[in-house]
């Protein structure tokens, strides 16, 4: 079974405080994803990686910063958190063939 | 420009019955598609996709139909358990696309004993 795992099931953060949120997954995946979830706008793609030190822009990264030095492990940074990024933030992966991502459990972060 | 669309926000349905969940997509370039299933506080899990040379893929009690010409996909669960109960996302991938998946906003599946 794929295992993705993500360092906080919840977190609550200032105003202007610099946020890492850490994703591991165990199955030699190349590509990685960090999503963020609110309601009635689904899930939409903040950054992803198809390789170690490789990143590209998804269609909201302003604000977000990601990192990869190890493939299994990518990092999303929120360099100075404001509360409109208080939401879910989800991490996935995916194989090289069929896209389908498999996800962590999500962190919840609130932003006061 | 929401690519993938899911209008109905949220569905009841009782116990036993047919559950039909609707996706519409305006991208031509789109091959595969994809539900997810997720529950709250829990990340999203795969149920079926469907490849674009396909009109249709099963899964137990869950097939996936693909018109392409309307550019149309439904859900549908027969029989609907409340275990179902969860909001459902249709998901569509481009065959260039680095395996990025575009989602829809989601619809709430209510099924009631």
């Amino acid at each position: 079974d794929v295992k993705v795992t993500q360092s906080s099931r919840y977190l609550v953060k200032r105003t202007g405080e610099k946020v890492f949120l850490e994703c591991v997954q165990d199955m030699d995946h190349e590509n990685m994803f960090w999503y963020r979830q609110d309601p009635g706008l689904g899930l939409r793609l903040i950054y992803f990686s198809y390789d170690v030190k490789m990143k590209e822009k998804g269609d909201i990264p302003e604000g977000y910063s990601v990192s990869r030095e190890k493939k299994e492990r990518f990092s999303l940074i929120l360099e100075s958190a404001s509360t409109n990024q208080t939401s879910m933030y989800l991490c996935a992966s995916t194989a090289g063939g069929p896209p389908e991502q498999y996800f962590g459990p999500g962190t919840r972060l609130t932003v006061t | 420009d929401q690519q993938v669309k899911q209008n109905s926000p949220s569905l009841s349905v009782q116990e036993g019955r047919i559950s039909i969940l609707n996706c519409d997509y305006t991208n031509s370039m789109f091959d595969y598609f994809l539900w997810y299933k997720k529950y709250p506080a829990e990340g999203p899990t795969f149920l079926i996709s469907i490849s674009s040379i396909k009109d249709k893929n099963e899964d137990g009690r869950f097939t996936v139909f693909l018109n392409k010409s309307a550019k149309h996909l439904s859900l549908h669960i027969v029989p609907s358990q409340p275990g179902d109960s969860a909001v459902y996302f249709c998901a569509a991938s481009a065959r260039t696309g680095f395996q990025k998946l575009v989602f829809g906003t989601g619809t709430r599946l209510l099924v009631s004993p």
